[in-house]
């Protein structure tokens, strides 16, 4: 059982856009920054956003990150094939870091 | 290039211990916070711990499914991190990663290394 809430799955088609949800609580997205992760299969996870909204040098703004309140929303446009993985919210909760469970995109 | 290696990960008994050890290059190590993340196969990321840098005193924190039995700690001169386990369970099965986090974010991780616990 995770800390942080996400839906097991979502699916879109290439081109298409798609969001995956990550819900917590005051304790932890509330008053923290929210980093999103995408791990490709066989890979390590891979630093997509940090801070809410910021993307790392070399990650294209096809992936946006926003949050409200406890909270915290990861979207992807223009869907490529190349973008099916597991893809994980975190943040941290009394100076620990927690993780959501993981959500896995399909692109169809 | 930043860069993160971990090794030592192996086949070890329930009740034994395991040390891993985490190599960093291509950046000031000692003035980074490491962590220790780790996932069981076909499971999600579960952090394990970290170890805060010389200037915030080496504080370490532990995930409560840890605490008393993994201890991380850092050789700066070696540019090393570790995460040294005991009393190592099944449910330690997983690939353990090392990942750096210099501001708040793990910003680079390293490839893992597996370790499994079974008689």
């Amino acid at each position: 059982q995770s800390v942080l809430t996400q839906p097991p799955s979502v699916s879109a088609a290439p081109g298409q856009k798609v969001t995956i949800s990550c819900s917590g609580s005051s304790s932890n997205i509330g008053n923290n920054y929210v980093s999103w992760y995408q791990q490709l299969p066989g890979t390590a996870p891979k630093l997509l956003i940090y801070e809410n909204n910021k993307r790392p040098s070399g990650i294209p703004d096809r992936f946006s990150g926003s949050k409200s309140g406890t909270s915290a929303t990861l979207g992807i446009t223009g869907l490529q094939t190349g973008d099916e993985a597991d893809y994980y919210c975190g943040t941290w909760d009394s100076s620990l870091r927690v993780f959501g469970g993981g959500t896995k995109l399909t692109v169809l | 290039e930043v860069q993160l290696v971990e090794s030592g990960g192996g086949l070890v008994q329930p009740g034994g211990s395991l040390k891993l050890s985490c190599a960093a290059s291509g950046f000031t190590f000692s003035g980074s916070a490491m962590h220790w993340v780790r996932q069981a196969s076909g499971k999600g990321l579960e952090w394990v711990g970290r170890i805060r840098s010389k200037a915030n005193s080496y504080a370490t924190a532990y995930a409560a499914s840890v605490k008393g039995r993994f201890t991380i700690s850092r050789d700066d001169s070696k540019n090393t991190a570790y995460l040294q386990m005991n009393s190592l369970k099944t449910e330690d099965t997983a690939v353990y990663y090392c990942t750096r986090s210099p501001g708040g974010d793990m910003d680079v991780w390293g490839k893992g290394t597996t370790v499994t616990v079974s008689s």
